[in-house]
């Protein structure tokens, strides 16, 4: 079975800082994706960035960028220039390519960002 | 905008009472997910179409039921509420291999959050 882990409840972040949360999955797939949402208290869930498995350059996406180590089952999420419309709770996500979309959620990670 | 509407944002409902979630798409997308995601934890998926294929997850109580009419339309039905069902359930959408494409990931809609009183 495969697992999400997020060890990181809650991270907080001054305005214009860089802020890296961590998770580490565990699968015996060798094609997968990962991704990072964002849920902020509307609730709606927001795709970040997303990660091939295959592919060893990390996803950028603005300020958003990912340190994938695929060996370490490590899939970190790195905001650059912290704003406060960052602060939510960011889920790390996985699926394989015949689950398709069917994602297994970690526990989620709260950021606040301080002005 | 293509996306993902869901309908009633909010939604009470008595004890018992059956009550029924809708979830529509413009993004012409073949596979539609139900989670229900309980206060401070992490979306849990009920069950997803595939096209018209129906999957259910295997711990999915027998109370939640889904109907998909169309490529555009899905349904959650609860049979009898339990207070231990309210939740936001968050409908998401995406393409299928079918759909061709690699897989650029599921689009949530807003949640319809459900009390149960």
């Amino acid at each position: 079975a495969q697992t999400v882990t997020q060890s990181q409840p809650e991270m907080s972040v001054q305005e214009a800082e860089t802020v890296t949360l961590s998770c580490t999955y565990d699968t015996s797939e060798s094609d997968y994706y990962l991704f990072w949402y964002k849920q902020p208290p509307s609730r709606q869930m927001i795709l970040v960035i997303r990660q091939e498995a295959y592919k060893q350059q990390n996803a950028t996406e603005n300020r958003f960028s990912v340190n994938f180590q695929k060996a370490a089952k490590s899939f970190s999420l790195k905001i650059s220039d912290s704003q406060l419309g960052d602060a939510a709770m960011y889920f790390c996500a996985y699926t394989t390519t015949d689950s398709w979309g069917k994602l297994q959620f970690g526990a989620g990670t709260q950021v606040v960002v301080t002005p | 905008d293509a996306m993902v509407i869901q309908n009633p944002r909010y939604q009470v409902t008595q004890f018992g009472k059956p009550v029924t979630l809708s979830c529509s798409q413009t993004l012409n997308h073949n596979v539609m997910y139900w989670y229900q995601q309980k206060s401070s934890q992490a979306p849990k998926l009920l069950f997803h179409y595939y096209d018209k294929d129906f999957n259910n997850e295997a711990d999915t109580p027998d109370n939640f039921q889904s109907r998909r009419p169309n490529t555009s339309f899905c349904f959650l039905d609860i049979r009898s509420p339990g207070l231990g069902d309210a939740a936001m359930y968050l409908c998401a959408t995406s393409r299928g291999p079918r759909g061709g494409g690699t897989l650029k990931g599921a689009f949530f809609g807003q949640g319809t959050r459900l009390t149960v009183v």
